[in-house]
C-alpha cells in the first residue's frame, strides 16, 4: 500500500530535549516536505526536499533541522525544542514532475513543556 | 509574500442545500489544490487545477480556478453529512507543487 510513515504520532517532551521525528515513504518520490498545522493559521511548510541531498528551507525553518540521505526517508530534527514548536507535523511527498498533489503522512503531535 | 485567504472560514449547512467555499490569493500562480481534512486525521487530495479555467469535478463537489481573478471556487451541491470537514486551498508558488502556501481552512459541518 502506498503511504507516508510518520513516527512518533504522539510525543510530549520538556524544553531543550533533542528528538527526531521520521518520515518514511515508498512511493518512490523525489520530493518531500514537512509542515505544521497550527490553529488559524493553515499548514506552513518548514523545510522541503526535491531529491537525495538536497533540502531547502521553506516558510518556517527556524529551530528545525532536516537531511535527506535516502529517497524513502526525511527526518525532522528538533535539537532543542521549545513549547513554541507545539504543533501538529505533517510530513509530505510527492512525484516530481507529476500535478504536485502531495500525500500527506498521519501527523505528529508534539508537545513542548 | 503570497497571500491565500478563504471564506467562509465556519460553514453549517443543511443537508440538501448548495454552498460555495472562495479561495481568494495575493499573487500570479497557475496551480492550485484542494485538500479536506477529516478531524484528527490527515490531508487528502481532491482536486489538482494547473490551469486557468480549469474546471473538475468529483460527485457533490465541484473545483473551479480563475488566474486572472487569482480565486478558486470550491462548489458543494445537494451537501451530505459525509462532507463534513475541513477544506483548504492551497497555492504553489513554486514548481510540480514545492512552495504550497495554504490558506486558513474552511470547517464544514453539514447537518442532517
Amino acid at each position: 500500500e502506498a503511504q507516508v510513515t510518520q513516527n512518533p504520532r504522539y510525543l510530549i517532551t520538556v524544553t531543550g530535549k533533542k528528538l527526531t521525528v521520521t518520515c518514511s515513504q515508498n512511493m518512490n518520490h523525489e520530493y518531500m516536505s514537512w509542515y505544521r498545522q497550527d490553529p488559524g493559521l493553515g499548514l506552513r511548510q518548514i523545510y522541503y526536499s526535491m531529491n537525495v541531498e538536497v533540502t531547502d528551507k521553506g516558510d518556517v525553518p527556524e529551530g528545525y533541522k532536516v537531511s535527506r540521505k535516502e529517497k524513502r526517508n526525511f527526518p525532522l530534527i528538533l535539537e532543542s525544542p521549545s513549547p513554541n514548536q507545539t504543533s501538529l507535523y505533517f510530513c509530505a511527498s510527492s512525484l516530481i514532475g507529476g500535478p504536485g498533489e502531495l500525500f500527506f503522512g498521519e501527523g505528529s503531535r508534539l508537545t513542548v513543556l | 509574500e503570497l497571500k491565500v485567504e478563504q471564506n467562509p472560514l465556519f460553514l453549517s449547512m443543511q443537508e440538501g442545500k448548495n454552498y460555495t467555499i472562495y479561495c481568494n490569493y495575493s499573487t500570479t500562480s497557475d496551480r492550485l489544490y484542494w485538500y479536506r481534512q477529516d478531524p484528527g486525521k490527515s490531508l487528502e487530495s481532491l482536486f489538482v487545477l494547473l490551469s486557468n479555467g480549469a474546471v473538475k469535478q468529483e460527485g457533490r463537489l465541484m473545483a473551479s480556478l480563475d488566474t486572472k481573478a487569482r480565486l478558486s471556487t470550491l462548489h458543494i451541491t445537494a451537501a451530505v453529512h459525509d462532507l463534513s470537514a475541513t477544506y483548504f486551498c492551497a497555492v504553489d508558488r513554486g514548481t510540480s507543487g514545492s512552495r504550497l502556501t495554504f490558506g486558513e481552512g474552511t470547517q464544514l459541518t453539514v447537518n442532517p
